[in-house]
Parts: structure tokens; C-alpha cells; sequence
């Protein structure tokens, strides 16, 4: 089983759509966990932390269920700008961070 | 600058020829790691190098890959007789792992082509 494992999509969806993505992680002992955006051609960037008590920032919703080891992120209102892939990371032993293939979005008008 | 440097911005050399990326990461910085990523692929973990710790080089893919980090500061990933199933863009990034924060900051890349 990968470490990290996250449907790669695309997901393709109108704009002011809600949409979701899971990740499932291997790892019970993984400590850290993050949503990375990357643009086409462009590094990856700390979209979000996640915490386990789950967390919002604006239209972007984090969750964590440990027990059954995922992850994921909910992107409400969808605006063209969200369109790139979405990547889910996490610690493993020693803080080093795995990140998941990544999951496409692409917002249509 | 503020950012992770990273040099050559492209890089395009022949097959059997050796290659060197550098990074520069930002000031401070006690992690630093090399993913690599290949043309619509995920990115695939390298070496990672925490303060004066052993570097984790779990995921350098055969001994033609090597990397160090002097000083704590700048790095070099350094390719041996290259093959053509290394062309990718290799990133850099560094992180104050120390906060917790998780946050890594990426540079540009090196975009490797061997022909």
C-alpha cells in the first residue's frame, strides 16, 4: 500500500460548485498534515495545515479522521482560480514530509 | 533574495554526461529536501537533510544520484551518467521544521533534459 494515496482526477466541475477530495494515508504514526496547492509548471504551496478537531480557512474546509487514516479538503463556491492539483502531505518518522500524486481540479465556466 | 534559489533554471546535456543542481535555501533554514518530478507525475521524495543529522537518502533512485549540504546551508544534487529517465524538474525546498509549521517553501526547480 502507498504511503500516500489520493485519486488523481481531474475533477471537473462548474464554477460556484462544491467539491471534496480524500486522501488516505498508510502511516498510523504520521503526526502532520497539510494541503499543498500546485499551479501547472509551478512549485508546490502551502495551501492549509490540518488539525484534528478540523479547520476552515474562507472556502477551503481541512479534516482529519485518524481512525480511518484520511484526509480531506472541501472547497466550497469553486472560482476559476481554483483550478490546479491539490496535494496532500504528511509526516512520517523524523518530521520528513511524504506528498500524496496529487488530485486535479479544473473549474469550468 | 527571500526565496529558495535554485540554479540552473534548464538544464539540457547528453546522455552518459554528469550533472550538478544547486540550492540555495532560504537563511535559516535547518531542512532541506530534493523532490523530483517528472511530466504530469507526482513529486517523488529524493534526500532529505535535517540540521547536522544523517541525510534520509531513502529515495535516490540508483548510486548514479548523490547529494550534500554544506554548512547547513547550500546544497548539491549531483547525477552521474545521466540517462535519459532522469529528465524532470527537480525541486528544491527548505523548512524551519523546528516550528512545526510543516511549511516548506519551494524553489523555481531545475528542469533537466537528457537527450
Amino acid at each position: 500500500r502507498k504511503e500516500v494515496e489520493q485519486d488523481p482526477g481531474p475533477f471537473n466541475v462548474p464554477e460556484g460548485a462544491t467539491v471534496a477530495f480524500n486522501c488516505t494515508y498508510s502511516n498510523s504514526a504520521s503526526q502532520s498534515f497539510f494541503w499543498y496547492r500546485q499551479d501547472c509548471r509551478k512549485e508546490p504551496k502551502l495551501l492549509m495545515s490540518v488539525y484534528s478537531s478540523g479547520n476552515e480557512d474562507g472556502r477551503f474546509t481541512a479534516q482529519l479522521n485518524r481512525a480511518s487514516q484520511y484526509i480531506s479538503l472541501l472547497i466550497r463556491d469553486s472560482k476559476l482560480s481554483d483550478s490546479a492539483t491539490y496535494l496532500c502531505v504528511l509526516t512520517g518518522g523524523g518530521n520528513k514530509l511524504t506528498f500524496g500524486t496529487g488530485t486535479q481540479l479544473k473549474v469550468e465556466l | 533574495g527571500a526565496g529558495v534559489s535554485q540554479s540552473p533554471s534548464n538544464k539540457v546535456t547528453e546522455k552518459g554526461k554528469d550533472v550538478e543542481l544547486r540550492c540555495d535555501p532560504i537563511s535559516g533554514h535547518t531542512a532541506l529536501y530534493w523532490y523530483r518530478q517528472s511530466l504530469g507525475q507526482g513529486l517523488e521524495f529524493l534526500i532529505y537533510f535535517q540540521g547536522n543529522s544523517a541525510p534520509d537518502k531513502s529515495g535516490l533512485p540508483s548510486d548514479r544520484f548523490s547529494a550534500e549540504r554544506t554548512g547547513g546551508s547550500v546544497s548539491t544534487l549531483t547525477i552521474q551518467r545521466t540517462q535519459q529517465e532522469d529528465s524532470a524538474v527537480y525541486l528544491c525546498a527548505s523548512s524551519l521544521m523546528d516550528r512545526g509549521t510543516g511549511e516548506l517553501f519551494f524553489g523555481e526547480g531545475s528542469r533537466l533534459t537528457v537527450l
